[in-house]
């Protein structure tokens, strides 16, 4: 079982749709979440962290995490072309290392 | 966030020379640095912790003494792909933390690799 997973896409959404991006994890220890953006070519770029349970928002992106069930999840509002991207869950397990997902990838369509 | 440099942001060698990656803290002095690697459509993998004063802290899997870590000041960490072949293409990207203790963490911009 992978640490960190996420469904590799294309998650295709129409431009101003809502996108859902999720992320799953097998460290129950885990104690804080960020997602990135990736843009092709480029390193990645921090969007959020979320540390507590429950909802987290920030402009057009709100985080939630569920500990219980081992999810994460990234909702993006007003979804641009722009946004366009991969979008990477990492996690901090019990030894303080970021470990990635591989990415789901987001197309924003016209 | 942290803003983090990295020079060079492309590099083509030939095989079996070595090369240098710099990555450098611009607004905060950073204790600790990281080092991933990621190949084309996979995910960031950690290769070490490059500590300041002391020696770098590698992955399970990544060899030492090829991939040589000096972090001789509190805004540059230096890695040096030495004899690289062609298996050691990849995007080598560092990473700063504020905290320190590898939580919330700032990524370079990269150095994409070519080894011919």
């Amino acid at each position: 079982q992978k640490e960190v997973e996420q469904n590799s896409g294309p998650l295709s959404v129409p431009e101003g749709a809502i996108a859902s991006l999720n992320c799953t994890y097998s460290d129950r220890g885990s104690q804080s979440f960020f997602w990135y953006r990736q843009y092709s070519g480029k390193s990645p770029e921090l969007i959020m962290f979320i540390y507590s349970n429950g909802d987290k928002e920030d402009g057009r992106f709100t985080a939630q995490l569920n500990k219980a069930s081992q999810y994460v999840s990234l909702l993006i509002r007003d979804s641009q072309p722009s946004d366009s991207a991969t979008y990477l869950c990492a996690v901090t397990g019990t030894a303080s290392k970021l470990t990635f997902g591989t990415g789901t990838r987001l197309q924003v369509t016209l | 966030g942290a803003v983090v440099s990295q020079h060079p942001s492309r590099v083509i060698c030939k095989s079996g020379t070595s090369v240098k990656i710099e990555c450098r803290s611009l607004d905060f002095q950073a204790t600790t640095m990281f080092w991933y690697r990621q190949f084309p459509k996979k995910s960031l993998m950690l290769m070490a912790t490059s500590n300041e004063g002391s020696k770098a802290t590698y992955e399970q899997g990544v060899e030492k003494d090829k991939f040589l870590i000096n972090h001789a000041s509190l805004t540059l960490s230096t890695l040096t792909v030495t004899s690289a072949h062609p298996e050691d293409s990849s995007f080598y990207i560092c990473s700063v933390s504020p905290s320190g203790g590898g939580e919330t963490q700032y990524f370079g911009p990269g150095t994409r690799l070519l080894v011919l």
